[in-house]
């Protein structure tokens, strides 16, 4: 079935850092792929997302372009600030079931950690 | 002016107890979805229905059962807690139509069952 990999966290960062965070999936077809952030305590909130190939997706200071050729779509952003400590999970949506009720697939989240 | 709300954010009973989480949306969406997130922080489906058709039902123990009374709400009871239950328990929302299917998200729910 369709599946997501993240990276190991957590990762650490100075402020003003460039982060990456590595992200690749699984799928049959065209998935729809999302990032999600959850501060600590809170709900997850959408990040960014791409729906097909070579989309880039952006908010925030933070982007990641849809790569159908490695399956990837990697977070990154220039320049971190502390406010940025949080989860990130990257997901998609299967394509092959895009229809009401459709389930997220989540990877296993990237605990970020900035310090100023 | 919350999207997705959820009642109670903290909820902490003894194993065997019966329980209900609410949850409600103000999209105007017609698609809502039961999400568990473990102690590692892994979130996997449990349910989800469309226009109160239940859609998804994953492998989940046949103590929870979900209702969903108009295309707003989406409640989730568990009979007879068991300590493997406690996790945090979100609910989303989403609509059907616009290709991409984002999901928005309650604050979740914490619970605990000693």
């Amino acid at each position: 079935g369709d599946s997501v990999t993240q990276m190991e966290g957590p990762v650490t960062l100075s402020e003003e850092a460039f982060l990456t965070i590595n992200c690749t999936y699984t799928a049959t077809g065209y998935p729809s792929l999302f990032w999600y952030v959850q501060y600590p305590g809170e709900g997850l909130q959408l990040l960014l997302k791409a729906t097909k190939a070579d989309d880039k997706g952006s908010n925030k200071g933070f982007e990641a372009t849809y790569r159908k050729e490695t399956t990837s779509f990697h977070l990154e952003k220039g320049s971190v600030q502390v406010s940025d400590s949080a989860v990130y999970f990257c997901a998609l949506s299967e394509a092959r079931r895009r229809k009401a009720g459709t389930a997220l697939i989540f990877g296993k989240g990237t605990t970020l950690s900035v310090s100023s | 002016d919350t999207a997705v709300s959820q009642t109670p954010k903290y909820l902490v009973t003894q194993m065997g107890n019966d329980k209900s989480i609410k949850c409600e949306q103000n999209l105007g969406h017609d698609t809502m979805y039961w999400y568990k997130q473990d102690s590692k922080k892994f979130l996997k489906i449990m349910f989800s229905y469309n226009n109160k058709e239940l859609i998804i039902n994953e492998t989940v123990p046949n103590r929870f059962s979900p209702k969903s009374p108009d295309k707003a709400h989406l409640n989730l009871h568990i009979n007879s807690l068991e300590l493997g239950d406690s996790a945090v328990y979100f609910c989303a929302s989403s609509q059907a139509s616009g290709g991409a299917y984002e999901q928005y998200f309650g604050p979740g729910t914490r619970l605990t069952v000693t």
